[in-house]
């Protein structure tokens, strides 16, 4: 059974900074991994989603890398902004259907 | 608009009355899911379905059932509600399986 480990739980960092978010997964046959975000009461936004065969895959200020032999993914934010603030999930996918999310990492910006 | 709209989006019931949540999206993609979020354990996943008459269970499919008899529509039914169901459910939805996966905005569930 796929398990999804995200870290660190919880994350406050001054407005402008640089800032990576961790996420580690158990099963690594997986056909895709994708990032969300979360605001508090809110549903989830797809953020990136990196294919199986690629090692990283850029949005704006996003940028997120998979290794996933290793079965390790990072999300770089770059110039964070308060309006960075939310829960970012890290989901890997099979190609079957089934979706393990990590609990998240909570991210507070402070202007 | 393209979205995955769920209804309702809250609902208060009572132990052991049969209740629907409504999935629907208007995208015309093949894939779509239900999950439960709660306090702690994160979001889990229910059912799924990869297309038309083609359900799966996830990894927490005690108590739900789920039909998928056309593309658009995937209701989740809770035969009989316990209070360990008191939860936030959303659905998704997909092109296929693999693909980006689009939310509704949430059903915020509480059986008394």
């Amino acid at each position: 059974k796929q398990e999804v480990t995200q870290i660190p739980a919880a994350l406050s960092v001054p407005e402008g900074e640089n800032l990576v978010l961790n996420c580690s997964f158990t099963d690594s046959a997986i056909y895709n991994l994708q990032w969300f975000r979360q605001d508090p009461g809110k549903g989830l936004t797809s953020l990136l989603l990196i294919q199986s065969s690629q090692r990283e895959q850029t949005s704006g200020r996003l940028n997120a890398s998979l290794d996933k032999s290793s079965g390790r993914s990072t999300l770089y934010i770059a110039a964070s902004q308060p309006g960075d603030s939310a829960t970012y999930l890290c989901v890997p996918n099979t190609n079957a259907g089934k979706s393990t999310f990590g609990d998240g990492t909570t991210l507070t910006v402070k202007p | 608009e393209a979205q995955v709209t769920q209804n309702p989006r809250y609902l208060i019931t009572v132990t052991g009355k049969k209740l629907t949540v409504t999935c629907s999206q208007n995208m015309n993609h093949e894939y779509m899911s239900w999950y439960r979020q709660d306090p702690g354990l994160g979001l889990r996943q229910i059912y799924y379905s990869m297309n038309v008459e083609v359900t799966d269970k996830g990894d927490v499919p005690e108590g739900y059932k789920v039909s998928r008899k056309e593309k658009r529509n995937f209701p989740l039914i809770l035969e009989s509600p316990s209070p360990n169901q008191t939860s936030l459910y959303f659905c998704a939805s997909s092109l296929r399986g693999w693909n980006t996966q689009y939310f509704g905005p949430g059903t915020r569930l509480t059986v008394l």
